[in-house]
């Protein structure tokens, strides 16, 4: 079991938006920056969104991030066939002195 | 540009030790606030963080796998090492090297390790 908990799977039309969420606890998310990568069939992760809500040049807008508490969300807006693949969310664990990460959600833009 | 290629078995035994290589370009592990850390998959799972070493030859390791690995660097190379030790099948899955900056910034393709006999 992950430490981060996300939904195992999110749906939505093409053009709409999704939001995908990411809850720990004070030792991790509550204190620490979220980052969230997107990981497309068959090839690496890539680095969507770091320290919360920034994102490394070449991320569209259409991708943002915010944090609340000690949960995390994943915003993706005008979605395109383009963006299905699997999303993770990671952070630090002040507890456990290491780099987590959650189960992972799969998008279908249906 | 930066990248990073992981290299190494892509079949190792029950009990051998694992000893995979990322060669890395388009960064210097000897710049401030820069690290290398290897992240696994199984097949069908989630991302695991297995090891981190910074440029100021601080390491971090998963608390769950800390007494079978090493992460070691090579600075003047541009070369990260990581041997893991007591291989098992659970072990198997897709084994990533990635740079270490704002989060895991930049990652290599991937290579697929097979533990089996």
């Amino acid at each position: 079991q992950s430490v981060l908990t996300q939904p195992p799977s999110v749906s939505a039309a093409p053009g709409q938006k999704v939001t995908i969420s990411c809850s720990g606890s004070s030792s991790n998310i509550g204190n620490n920056y979220v980052s969230w990568y997107q990981q497309l069939p068959g090839t690496a992760p890539k680095l969507l969104i770091y320290d919360n809500n920034k994102r490394p040049s070449g991320i569209p807008d259409r991708f943002s991030g915010s944090k609340s508490g000690t949960s995390a969300t994943l915003g993706i807006t005008g979605l395109q066939t383009g963006d299905e693949a699997d999303y993770y969310c990671g952070t630090w664990d002040s507890s456990l002195s290491a780099r987590v990460f959650g189960g992972g959600t799969n998008l279908t833009v249906l | 540009q930066i990248t990073l290629k992981e290299s190494g078995p892509t079949l190792v035994k029950p009990t051998q030790t694992l000893r995979l290589t990322c060669t890395f370009s388009g960064f210097s592990l000897s710049t401030s606030g820069v690290g290398v850390g290897w992240i696994r998959q199984p097949p069908g799972k989630a991302l695991e963080c297995l090891a981190l070493i910074y440029w100021d030859d601080d390491t971090r390791y998963s608390p769950y796998l800390r007494s079978r690995l090493t992460i070691t660097k090579d600075t003047s190379k541009n070369k990260v090492v990581l041997t893991m030790a007591n291989m098992d099948p659970v072990d198997t899955g897709t084994y990533y090297c990635v740079q270490v900056f704002n989060a895991f910034d930049v990652w290599g393709q991937g290579t697929m390790v097979t533990v089996s006999s």
